[in-house]
């Protein structure tokens, strides 16, 4: 247990619309990472908040946004929601501004049908 | 464009035996290179890094190897036991990490 928990674990839904995924952080971490793990593909980086402020950017779409709170929880928006969007989203955290060592959490399964 | 290429999605090795992940990148500017493992239904875990300045980084079973000259590094698993059964991913770091495509690696008693 890597101590981030991510929910929900599933979730189906229909093209155009709009979920939000959450994840919170292990304990005392700052930085919280999403990436997305799309069919045949390796982790693609989207985003990271470092203490509620946006510190990198990767490949996320412009429908999608994010966002850290004061608790350092972290929610993941995914809007006008298209087939290709079916995924496994990880959430990861690490203590510092950026660490290579990351702590995953299990994932939320994305369905778009 | 993909920076960081696992060429081969799946290995089969017998216990006991060496195991071999590669992984070869393009960008010069990487400054970290990492190997996760991940179980299904987990996340994926952190195994061990290397530093670009670096060749060889070893920790127990578990040994990196990096080529500059020809942008590959290789991950050695001796010897290699079933729960070593995962999908190992590759990554590289600079300030971002960039993650292969992954290599199913499974033991066989």
């Amino acid at each position: 247990d890597s101590g981030v928990t991510q929910t929900p674990k599933h979730l189906i839904t229909a093209t155009g619309q709009r979920v939000t995924l959450r994840c919170s952080p292990r304990s005392g971490d700052l930085s919280v990472y999403w990436y997305q793990q799309s069919l045949d593909q390796g982790l693609q980086f989207l985003i990271q908040y470092y203490n509620g402020e946006e510190r990198a950017k990767g490949n996320i779409l412009e429908r999608f946004s994010a966002q850290q709170f004061p608790d350092l929880h972290s929610e993941l928006n995914l809007s006008s929601l298209e087939l290709g969007d079916s995924a496994l989203y990880f959430c990861a955290s690490s203590v510092g501004s950026y660490d290579n060592e990351q702590f995953f959490g299990p994932g939320t399964r994305l369905t778009v049908l | 464009d993909q920076q960081v290429k696992q060429n081969s999605p799946s290995l089969s090795v017998q216990e006991g035996r060496i195991s071999i992940l590669n992984c070869d990148y393009t960008n010069s500017m990487f400054d970290y290179f990492l190997w996760y493992k991940k179980y299904p239904a987990e996340g994926p875990t952190f195994l061990i890094s290397i530093s670009s300045i670096k060749d060889k980084n070893e920790d127990g079973r578990f040994t990196v190897f990096l080529n500059k000259s020809a942008k590959h590094l290789s991950l050695h698993i001796v010897p290699s036991q079933p729960g070593d059964s995962a999908v190992y991913f590759c990554a590289a770091s600079t300030r971002k990490l960039i993650f292969g495509q992954g290599t199913e690696l499974s033991v066989k008693p």
